[in-house]
């Protein structure tokens, strides 16, 4: 049972232009979500997380929205860059699972010059 | 400073064969974690230790084991490996198991079990 799923596989967009991936979970005791990058042959690298006392959240051209009704969470980047180009990961986490993340199947994003 | 490292890169195991996954933090974390990463399939959790001493079971234990040898140490060993475990393998380190604390991961070890 897949509790934080990534539905669109891949995402192509052009240079400059919005990104946005989403992330849907079905779990209602994850009250702490996170996106993870990762490029090929590295290990995932964290890039912004979000409470859920929040809707939220910004660091610089990366944006985390979170919709607890709808339980669903996206990231937005704007403006788009090539050096975006990367697999990127929506995870989640109880306050009580001391650090234990549950992480989607990722999407890989493309940003075309 | 080299973060979170793993050794090796790249192994090649027939089925029955037992193997030890190396991982080691130089950033004085207390916790420690081992993921799988199969395609489709996200990471998921092993194994992981919330403070030198101890582990505990995660999402997918079964074929595996784990040593946290010292505070900087985290082993993970298959005993007698299954074209099943064929897969990517993360350690990752934070300072401590409370949610906000950043997982930093190693590179990876990508394993074939023929």
């Amino acid at each position: 049972d897949q509790q934080v799923k990534q539905n669109s596989p891949s995402l192509s967009v052009q240079e400059g232009r919005i990104s946005i991936l989403n992330c849907d979970y079905t779990n209602s005791m994850f009250d702490y979500f996170l996106w993870y990058k990762k490029y090929p042959a590295e290990g995932p690298t964290f890039l912004i997380s979000i409470s859920s006392i929040k809707d939220k959240n910004e660091d610089g051209r990366f944006t985390v929205f979170l919709n607890k009704s709808a339980k669903h969470l996206s990231l937005h980047i704007v403006p788009s860059q090539p050096g975006d180009s990367a697999v990127y990961f929506c995870a989640a986490s109880g306050r009580t699972s001391y650090g234990k993340l549950t992480f989607g199947q990722g999407t890989i994003l493309t940003v075309h010059p | 400073n080299a973060g979170v490292t793993q050794t090796p890169k790249f192994q090649v195991l027939k089925t029955g064969q037992s193997m030890t996954l190396q991982c080691a933090q130089d950033m004085n974390h207390n916790s420690m974690y081992w993921y799988r990463q199969d395609p489709g399939m996200g990471l998921r959790l092993i194994y992981y230790s919330a403070s030198e001493g101890t582990t505990d079971k995660g999402e997918v234990p079964n074929g595996y084991n784990v040593s946290r040898l010292n505070k900087r140490e985290f082993s993970l060993r298959l005993e007698s490996a299954a074209p099943s475990q064929t897969s990517v393998y993360f350690c990752a380190s934070s300072e401590s198991g409370l949610v906000y604390n950043e997982q930093f991961f190693g590179p990876g070890t990508r394993l074939t079990v023929l």
